[in-house]
């Protein structure tokens, strides 16, 4: 059981570039999400899905898509990336909406150049 | 919308000292509690969670936290730290139900000194 992967866990992008940074989890869970951690700030939530083929905006959604094809995967795109969206991104996943445990990924640390 | 209060951002502890990190939360509604811990360059795991029963729970490592409902708070204790306790603690909340996932606290970094 791997519970949940991100990859890649290291990734250096130059302004402008595009890129999709992958999760994928084997628990069937419904609930899906995406943070981004940056130094005294937290976790901040950018996008998340309750299921295949409903996603919705977090609280920091601005310059990321996402979409969600299968229970399995969600990955999150960067557009067109800029210097502020160097950070940490880390998945997680839960069973349902009311969350009662949250299984997080390795993370992706970016940086935007 | 939710929010969480970490009130120390760092602390500096010696080795066999007792440890109380402070969280409070604004929704006045269901909540669902966590305390998350972070060891350098790894991803976040469990300490311990609330959502219903007995207020006083205990979690992995010897770490207990004490949900007080009319505080809004769920601090975290510990009665003697160690070394290896060296990290980043978050405290999250998730409003029962709500699809807005986890409202995590801004993360208090805990060092122990040997």
């Amino acid at each position: 059981n791997a519970g949940v992967t991100q990859t890649p866990k290291f990734q250096v992008l130059k302004t402008g570039q595009s890129m999709t940074l992958q999760c994928a989890q084997d628990m069937n869970h419904e609930y899906m999400s995406w943070y981004r951690q940056d130094p005294g700030m937290g976790l901040r939530l950018i996008h998340y899905s309750v299921g295949a083929g409903i996603t919705d905006q977090g609280e920091v959604p601005n310059g990321y898509n996402v979409s969600r094809s299968t229970t399995e995967d969600f990955p999150l795109r960067l557009l067109s990336a800029a210097p502020s969206q160097t950070s940490v991104y880390f998945c997680a996943s839960s069973y349902s909406l009311e969350i009662t445990e949250a299984f997080f990924g390795q993370g992706t640390r970016l940086t935007v150049v | 919308a939710q929010s969480v209060s970490q009130h120390n951002h760092h602390v500096i502890l010696s080795e066999a000292a007792s440890l109380e990190l402070g969280c409070n939360y604004s929704y006045g509604g269901t909540v669902n509690l966590f305390w998350y811990v972070q060891y350098p360059g790894q991803h976040l795991q469990l300490l311990l969670k609330y959502f219903s029963g007995d207020p006083l729970v205990k979690g992995i490592k010897g770490f207990e936290a004490e949900f007080i409902k009319s505080k809004f708070s769920f601090n975290l204790r510990k009665p003697s730290v160690q070394w290896s306790d060296t990290a980043e603690y978050f405290c999250a909340v998730n409003s029962g139900g709500g699809a807005d996932g986890l409202t995590f606290g801004k993360g208090t970094h805990l060092i122990i000194q040997p």
